[in-house]
């Protein structure tokens, strides 16, 4: 089983609905990341979390460390906001002088005008 | 925000050849660096950790004599993917911490594709 588990795979919207993707993690963990990755690849990280609650622009990114579960929330969404969406981890576990994430397989939203 | 850049983008070779990609932090200096391979509809795999200065450390199951990595500088880390076989066509993507405050962000490269025909 994945330490980190994704929801939906895959979630196609029309233009203008709010949208939840959600993110599940089994062990103990000092960050979690919200990734995004473009059809061409590349990747821009949205959010990083260790508590609470972040807002940029239309997105909002949530955790609650004792139900080990994050949410990325989309707001008004928009065809550009298309791409994979993907929940990243860094354990506890992790030595102090490592960085090392375990990522999810990614949520691929489409939003359809 | 910080940049890292990745080069090539894409590169076609045929089996047998090697290949080597480049890891850049752009404005900011990086004594690790990651590297990942993703599949296609997969998720990232961590391939190995660069260390400036050191050998890079290897995930389990990562052949270090086929994919070799050199961190020559601060800025720069290499990955070289000798004699490609078709099965090492995947996405190589590189990332690299900075430090902000408390806590280290993670800056991602823009991937490479490699296709071994």
């Amino acid at each position: 089983k994945n330490e980190v588990e994704q929801s939906p795979q895959n979630l196609t919207a029309q233009e203008g609905e709010f949208i939840t993707i959600n993110c599940s993690y089994s062990v103990g963990i000092s960050a979690l990341h919200w990734l995004q990755q473009h059809p061409g690849g590349g990747i821009v990280s949205l959010f990083m979390l260790s508590s609470g609650k972040k807002k940029h622009g239309r997105l909002i990114a949530t955790i609650n460390i004792q139900e080990k579960h994050s949410s990325l929330h989309i707001t008004a969404s928009h065809p550009r906001d298309s791409a994979v969406y993907i929940c990243a981890v860094r354990s506890l576990t992790t030595g102090a002088g490592s960085y090392q994430l375990t990522f999810g397989k990614g949520t691929k939203l489409s939003v359809i005008p | 925000g910080a940049v890292v850049s990745q080069h090539p983008s894409r590169v076609i070779c045929k089996s047998g050849t090697s290949v080597k990609i480049e890891c850049r932090s752009l404005d900011f200096q990086a004594t690790t660096m990651f590297w990942y391979r993703q599949f296609p509809k997969q998720s990232l795999m961590l391939m190995a950790t660069s260390n400036e200065g050191s050998k890079a450390t290897y995930e389990q199951g990562v052949e270090k004599d086929k994919f070799l990595i050199n961190h020559a500088s601060l800025t720069l880390s290499t990955l070289t993917v000798t004699s490609a076989h078709p099965e090492d066509s995947s996405f190589y993507i590189c990332s690299a911490p900075l430090a902000r405050g408390w806590y280290n962000e993670q800056f991602f490269g823009p991937g490479t594709r490699l296709t071994v025909l």
